[in-house]
């Protein structure tokens, strides 16, 4: 199985701040990354797909990057409605496994 | 906009059979390029995949449920289903069913989630 590990585990930022999350996956998978935003209670919404793809209706401060094995994903502008836990997820091969979130929260 | 809808029990008895339906509306399952599939969340962990399912019948399983699941679809209802054999406490979570986007595998539309607990 490819294990997904993220960085940090937790953040807290102000509002307006650049906040940048990190995935890294055990083995190569391309570009086959996807982030998702899950709020407490609620289904995860996909953000972005194949490390960079913006999802249609995700806000344009979050962005993409990376392929291999390292990932990021930015916010560029933190607003209030973004305090979420963020997850990476490989779909690169099966079992498709998702890192174990990033929450960010109001500081 | 496509909808998706989890349905069955909350409850079920160690040892025996969960059973959720997922009802896709406003899109056919029957859609080439999407899979259909399944993820659970124990209650403040993060996320499984279980399986995914075509509309063809061809289905896969993540390795560590594979001998206790099986993912089915109904293109007639527009429904697939979850069946997983043998629960213990350790299945209970939210279980949500999903669109998944061809060989890039991304899940782009999401049930709204059901709690299942295991309990006797």
């Amino acid at each position: 199985d490819i294990q997904m590990t993220q960085s940090p585990s937790s953040l807290s930022a102000f509002v307006g701040d650049r906040v940048t999350i990190t995935c890294r996956a055990s083995q190569k998978i391309s570009r086959y990354l996807n982030w998702y935003q899950q709020k407490p209670g609620k289904a995860p919404k996909l953000l972005i797909y194949a490390a960079s793809s913006l999802e249609s209706g995700a806000p344009p401060r979050f962005s993409g990057s990376g392929s291999g094995t390292d990932f990021t994903l930015t916010i560029s502008s933190l607003q209030p409605e973004d305090f979420a836990t963020y997850y990476c997820q490989q779909g690169y091969s099966n079992p498709f496994t998702f890192g174990p979130g990033t929450k960010v929260d109001i500081k | 906009q496509l909808q998706l809808q989890e349905s069955g029990p909350g409850l079920v008895k160690p040892s025996e059979t969960l059973s959720l339906t997922c009802t896709v509306s406003g899109g056919s399952i029957s859609t080439t390029n999407f899979y259909w599939g399944w993820i659970r969340q124990p209650p403040g962990k993060g996320l499984e995949w279980i399986g995914n399912t075509y509309y063809g019948g061809s289905t896969y399983y993540n390795p560590s449920l594979k001998s206790r699941v099986t993912i089915s679809v109904d293109t007639s209802k527009n429904q697939f289903s979850l069946n997983l054999s043998a629960v213990t406490a350790a299945d209970t979570a939210v279980y949500y069913c999903a669109r998944i986007f061809g060989d890039s595998h991304y899940f782009d539309y999401w049930g709204q989630g059901t709690l299942v607990t295991v309990s006797s």
